[in-house]
């Protein structure tokens, strides 16, 4: 099992729909938790993060967590088709606090 | 700088060649990663450093592969005798401390052929 499991999609959405966004993630230690952003040919950049059960809103982004369900999605709403990428999930790993695990990535298609 | 800059940003090497890749992070940044990226994947942990310490490098896939950051700023990415399956994209990224988010550079294109 991986430590950190995101579907690879492609996602489709039409432009203005709301993209969801799901990763899961094995280790129950799990402290903070990472959304980021990566264009073709470019590298990662951070949408946001969460540290805290509940939900997260940043203008049309919200990230939730599930820390009982070991889960954490990002919400994209009224979404553009700048918003075309993949998105990757990110978890920090508690047993030793220092190592990021990545997942796959989702890729996702706004179409105009 | 304004964020982390790494070079060169592509690289193209013999098999059997040495390369040397160098990262840049943002000013102030305690905590420095490394990171291999193949294509159609996420980023796979190398190795880590807190200032100058070198705390992780549980992700370094072989002893071919070597970083150092002596002065807690610069880091480079050494490794030895490049293999085929050394090409990816090497990104680093660096952060205030080792649990908070990380701002990524434009990453270093290796190909080995």
């Amino acid at each position: 099992q991986k430590e950190v499991e995101q579907n690879s999609g492609p996602l489709s959405v039409p432009e203005g729909a709301i993209a969801s966004l799901n990763c899961t993630y094995s280790d129950r230690g799990s402290q903070s938790f990472f959304w980021y952003r990566q264009y073709s040919g470019k590298s990662p950049e951070l949408i946001m993060f969460i540290y805290s059960n509940g939900d997260k809103e940043d203008g049309r982004f919200t990230a939730q967590l599930n820390k009982a369900s070991q889960y954490v999605s990002l919400l994209i709403r009224d979404s553009q088709p700048s918003d075309s990428a993949t998105y990757l999930c990110a978890v920090n790993i508690g047993r030793t606090g220092n190592q990021f695990y990545f997942g796959t990535g989702t890729s996702l298609t706004v179409i105009p | 700088g304004a964020g982390v800059s790494q070079s060169p940003r592509y690289k193209v090497a013999k098999r059997g060649q040495d390369v040397a890749l160098r990262c840049d992070p943002i000013s102030g940044h305690v905590s420095l990663f490394w990171y291999q990226q193949a294509l159609g994947q996420g980023p796979e942990f190398l190795t880590y450093f807190q200032n100058e310490a070198q705390l992780d490098k549980s992700g370094l896939p072989s002893d071919r592969f070597f970083a150092e950051r002596p002065e807690g700023s610069v880091s480079t990415l050494k490794i030895q005798r490049t293999q085929q399956e050394d090409s990816a994209v090497y990104l680093c990224a660096s952060s205030r401390s080792s649990h908070n988010e990380q701002f990524f550079g434009p990453g270093t294109r290796l190909t080995v052929l």
